[in-house]
């Protein structure tokens, strides 16, 4: 079956800093890939998704890259701010069936 | 999303006892998901229906049943077979069944044991 690999599984950033979360996948079939943040004890929300055709997105401070000759994508958040804190999981689907990867908690440290 | 709802939203289970986790959707999307997702760990699919009276099993399907009777419901059954069914359940739709669309998720119900 599909494999999504997440890293890092935590990170840890100083307010106003970069993060980057990294998510490979195994397969070539996968289309779209979306991007969600959790915070505890609440559901998945949907913050960012780019499909196959293309090959970077952006929406304020967040974008997301792709690269299907290599498999990976990637979330990028610049500027980070405290309420950017939460567990953030990437995603692809392939044969209609959504794989997420593992998680990265997020820390931002004011 | 408020078009998708999840009951109860904490639930006890006891030894050999089956329970049934509600799943309700007034988006009028076709397809439904479940899934389950343990402390620290992602998401992991246990069953999904693209159509009524229509289903099929994720990566987790032993000791869990579920029906599609009906366009907007979806309930999900965590028989005595599940011997670890302690854990966080989310719902999922979707508009259509094209592997390109973005899932709503319900506010989730957290199952324990007794």
């Amino acid at each position: 079956g599909e494999n999504v690999e997440q890293h890092p599984s935590t990170l840890s950033v100083q307010e106003g800093d970069s993060a980057v979360i990294k998510c490979t996948y195994s397969d070539s079939a996968s289309n779209y890939f979306p991007w969600y943040k959790q915070e505890l004890g609440k559901r998945p929300q949907l913050i960012i998704d780019i499909r196959s055709n293309v090959g970077e997105k952006k929406d304020q401070r967040i974008a997301v890259t792709l690269n299907k000759t290599a498999k990976h994508f990637s979330l990028h958040i610049t500027e980070t701010q405290p309420e950017d804190s939460a567990v953030y999981f990437c995603a692809d689907i392939a044969g209609n069936m959504l794989t997420f990867g593992g998680g990265t908690r997020l820390m931002v440290k004011p | 999303d408020g078009g998708i709802t999840q009951s109860p939203k904490y639930l006890f289970r006891k030894e050999g006892q089956n329970v049934t986790l509600s799943c309700e959707q007034n988006l009028n999307h076709d397809a439904m998901y479940w899934y389950r997702q343990d402390p620290g760990q992602g998401l992991r699919l246990i069953y999904y229906s693209q159509i009524v009276n229509d289903f099929q099993k994720g990566d987790i399907a032993e000791g869990y049943s579920v029906s599609r009777e009906k366009k907007e419901s979806f309930p999900l059954t965590v028989t005595s077979a599940q011997k670890n069914p302690t854990a966080f359940y989310l719902c999922a739709s979707t508009p259509g069944t094209a592997s390109n669309q973005p899932q709503h998720f319900g506010d989730g119900t957290r199952l324990s044991i007794l």
